[in-house]
């Protein structure tokens, strides 16, 4: 069975602060895909990141970047200079081919970020 | 392009009654999914459409059901509502291929049961 689990409830940081998102996952096949998406008060997924369990490559888009370690089954997310308009949901998603499209979210981390 | 759309954006219903919600995906695409997030459960997969077959189902009793249309356009139902089905249901469209594909989500309908 696939799981993701996203530690973090909340997280509360001020303005400029540098703030990581925790997702540790579990599978057992050898091909799977991670996913982070962004939940605003709007409520509409915004997709940020999709990677296969083949590229360990750390991801750097802008003040995000992503950190992929297969060993530990970690794919965490760090905010650089954190702004308010971060603060929203943010989840971690796992989908294994065998199932197709089907994401396996985590529980998601409410991020507030104050100015 | 236009993004995922879908209708409608609320809903009230009282238990026992039926719904349809509608959800058209990003032009070119071919798979729909959907998902019911509520605060205890959080996200949950209902099923994946491709192609008008349905390709994958998550863990939902058959009173949630659904289908897709030659154009993509899908429609899930839930007959016999209770007041445990309230939530956002959120629509994702992707391309389709083999692999995981990456799903753009819509606004969602909200369904509050009374």
């Amino acid at each position: 069975a696939q799981k993701v689990t996203q530690a973090q409830t909340e997280i509360s940081v001020v303005e400029k602060e540098d703030v990581t998102l925790d997702c540790v996952y579990e599978t057992r096949d050898t091909t799977y895909y991670l996913f982070w998406y962004k939940q605003p008060p709007s409520g509409e997924l915004v997709f940020l990141i999709r990677r296969n369990s083949f590229d360990e490559q750390n991801e750097i888009s802008g003040r995000y970047s992503w950190n992929f370690q297969k060993s530990t089954s970690s794919f965490n997310f760090t905010i650089t200079a954190s702004q308010v308009v971060d603060s929203a949901v943010y989840f971690c998603a796992l989908s294994v081919i065998k199932y197709g499209n089907k994401l396996v979210f985590g529980a998601g981390t409410i991020l507030r970020v104050k100015s | 392009k236009a993004g995922v759309t879908q209708t409608p954006r609320y809903l009230i219903k009282t238990r026992g009654q039926q719904v349809t919600l509608s959800c058209s995906p990003i032009s070119g695409h071919r798979s729909v999914s959907w998902y019911q997030q509520t605060p205890g459960q959080g996200l949950q997969f209902l099923f994946e459409y491709f192609s008008e077959t349905q390709r994958n189902k998550g863990n939902f009793p058959g009173r949630f059901s659904g289908r897709q249309f030659s154009n993509s356009r899908s429609e899930m139902n839930v007959s016999t509502l209770e007041l445990g089905d309230s939530a956002l249901y959120l629509c994702a469209s992707s391309s389709g291929g083999l692999d995981p594909d990456t799903q753009y989500f819509g606004p969602g309908t909200r369904l509050t049961v009374l």
